[in-house]
Order: structure tokens, then C-alpha cells, then sequence
């Protein structure tokens, strides 16, 4: 069964560092997602994105996310200099339609120190 | 805004109890539900859906929740728990208006003692 990749499975950085989290979402879907999870809160909602444009975003995912798909299976979240409160797990997920179900990677364990 | 809640943070049983978890949505439109479950050290992974239709949906595992519209609950539950439904649920809504964005519960951690 196809399943949603993601390395690294645990990144270590120095605040004001850049960081890439990497995505594989399935194959044939469409929309791409990150959420993160701050330890012991909820999952939150960062941005979607659709047709290689970010479709939705929280007020979260400010200047210093941004989101790519450089090729035709990568999706990319970027923080450009991270904060110590950007320590987190980062989800990616997809779907074939915004509707359904989203599908999700195991997760990227952020740490900024 | 929309926001969902699940009340109970932590809930402890013995193996073969019955399991009833809680979720209420906050949104009067049309949704869609999910249940999420995250065992120990694993992702997020679809244990049941509602879109339409029957509001007693199936899932895996043995797991079934109940739409009750007029009460904006979607509740989780289980006739009999295992040592291996140990993990973490969370429930989920979206819904056209909000252009499907999911919303999350804060999650349910499950222990089951065996």
C-alpha cells in the first residue's frame, strides 16, 4: 500500500539555523499538507498546498516557512531561521481530493536548541 | 470559528472494557468527521470517516462511531478494548466553508492495562 515518506525522522539545530523538512506524499494525489505538533498540544494546521500553490495557510506559517515542490514527488517545508519554539513534529500528508481523507507521513521530530 | 473538542485527555481501562471516547464540533453546516488513531512510535492513521449516509460508521480494529447531528458529537467506541488499542486518538472535522482545512481535538491518550 502506498504510504507518505519523510526524512529526516529526528533533526537537531541551532536557533536562527535554516531547516528543510522533506515529504514523499503518494503518488497519484494532489494536495499536500504540513501540520505540526507541538509536544503534549494539538495538531495544528500550517498550509495546503494545490497545483504548486499554497491554497490555505494559518496564521502560523508566517514569513519564515515557506513550502515547495521542486520536482514532481518532493514537498518541501523550509524554516528559514529557526526558534526555539519551532521545536516540534512536523506531519505531512496528502490526498486525492480536499474532501477526503488525509493521509500521513510518520513525521520529522523537530529540536531547535 | 470552527474548533472541536474531545473531553477526556486521558482514559485508563482494563482489557475488555467498553471504550467511548468523545468528540463535539463546534460548526452547524455540513462536515465531514474523522478519527485519527497514533499508536506509541507510529503515524497518524485513518480509523473511520463520516461523509454521508448511515451515521454509525464502521471502522478498523473493531472501532465505530456515532454522527448525532443535533448534538455535534461524533463519539468513538469499542465493545471491547485490547492491550493493543494503546495509543493516541484524535478526532477531526472539516467542511467545504472552511475549504476543508481539518480541525483537530487536542487527542484522547488510551492506556489499556492488561
Amino acid at each position: 500500500e502506498p504510504e507518505v515518506t519523510q526524512t529526516p525522522s529526528h533533526q537537531v539545530t541551532q536557533m536562527g539555523q535554516e531547516v528543510i523538512l522533506r515529504c514523499v506524499p503518494i503518488s497519484n494525489h494532489l494536495y499536500f499538507y504540513w501540520y505540526r505538533q507541538i509536544l503534549g498540544q494539538k495538531v495544528e494546521f500550517l498550509v495546503s498546498f494545490y497545483n504548486n500553490e499554497i491554497s490555505e495557510k494559518s496564521e502560523i506559517f508566517d514569513d519564515q516557512f515557506s513550502v515547495e515542490r521542486p520536482d514532481g514527488s518532493n514537498f518541501t517545508l523550509k524554516i528559514r531561521s529557526t526558534k526555539l519554539e519551532d521545536s516540534a513534529m512536523y506531519f505531512c500528508a496528502s490526498n486525492r481530493d480536499r474532501a477526503y481523507e488525509q493521509y500521513f507521513g510518520p513525521g520529522t521530530r523537530l529540536t531547535v536548541t | 470559528a470552527q474548533s472541536v473538542s474531545q473531553h477526556n485527555h486521558h482514559v485508563i481501562l482494563s482489557e475488555a472494557a467498553s471504550l467511548e471516547l468523545g468528540c463535539n464540533y463546534s460548526y452547524g453546516g455540513t462536515v465531514n468527521l474523522f478519527w485519527y488513531v497514533q499508536y506509541p512510535g507510529q503515524h497518524l492513521q485513518l480509523l473511520l470517516k463520516y461523509f454521508s449516509g448511515d451515521p454509525l460508521v464502521k471502522g478498523i480494529k473493531g472501532f465505530e462511531a456515532e454522527f448525532i447531528k443535533s448534538k455535534f458529537s461524533f463519539n468513538l467506541r469499542k465493545p471491547s478494548v485490547q492491550w493493543s488499542d494503546t495509543a493516541e486518538y484524535f478526532c477531526a472535522v472539516n467542511s467545504r466553508d472552511s475549504n476543508y482545512q481539518l480541525i483537530w481535538g487536542a487527542g484522547t491518550k488510551l492506556i489499556i492495562k492488561p
